[in-house]
């Protein structure tokens, strides 16, 4: 079975750090670019942060440039957001997601960039 | 920055049809921009119902349909089910390695 599961969320205060893990399993992890993702409580969702499959292609959001890092170790088949300096704006849930850019069928490439599978997010809180 | 548009909220009967739209602050969507769909209810992960434009995922519905309107993103559902009382979402990808989502979709079946 294709799964995400996201761990390390909690209560932070405002400032701190926290890194969040979420591990892949039933599929070839080091084949997909993935993203993070997050929701702050009654809010809509927000893309954060995004990584290619050998690192070499890394992206934020605006909103979390030069606070939040992500990476990922294909060995273990895990995903990570290392969140510094966090900020009260930075309550969410966050779910990672994998995305399947393209597929090769039929002697081309159909490009497709979807966020096709979700695990069930961390909850990360900063307050004082 | 770019900004995705969607419709707060809409209301469908039982059996009726509903079109979601999906837009840009400055300029159109097209199928360049690889729109894809994502219901939500609360408390749950999203699940992904459409992407590239018109494709949909494994599993869901018929009733659930992709298209370009316009100069926007669409979907429609037709024939509304009580459980497709939930949230919906669009992204577009806009290069680079960079999404961005739209302010989400309430549609209430009742």
């Amino acid at each position: 079975e294709v799964q995400l599961v996201e761990s390390g969320g909690g209560l932070v205060k405002p400032g701190g750090s926290l890194r969040l893990s979420c591990a892949a399993s039933g599929f070839t992890f080091s084949s997909y670019y993935m993203n993070w993702v997050r929701q702050a409580p009654g809010k809509g969702l927000e893309w954060v942060s995004s990584i290619s499959s050998r690192s070499d292609d890394i992206n934020y959001a605006d909103s979390v440039k030069g606070r939040f890092t992500i990476s990922r170790d294909n060995a273990k088949n895990s995903l990570y957001l290392e969140m510094n300096s966090l900020r009260a704006e930075d309550t969410a849930v966050y779910f990672c997601a994998r995305v399947e850019i393209s597929r090769y069928s039929s002697g081309w490439y159909n490009y497709y960039f979807v966020m096709d599978v979700w695990g069930q997010g961390t909850t990360v809180t900063v307050s004082s | 920055q770019t900004v995705v548009t969607q419709e707060p909220s809409f209301s469908v009967s039982p059996g009726g049809t509903v079109t979601i739209t999906c837009g840009l602050s400055s300029g159109s969507v097209s199928t360049r921009s690889y729109p894809s769909w994502y219901q939500q209810t609360p408390g749950q992960a999203p699940r992904t119902l459409i992407y590239s434009t018109n494709i949909r995922s494994s599993g869901v519905p018929d009733r659930f349909s992709g298209s370009i309107l316009g100069n926007k993103a669409a979907l429609t559902i037709t024939g509304a089910q009580a459980d497709d009382e939930s949230h919906y979402y669009c992204v577009l990808y806009l290069g680079s390695g960079t999404w961005v989502f739209g302010g989400g979709t309430k549609v209430t079946v009742l």
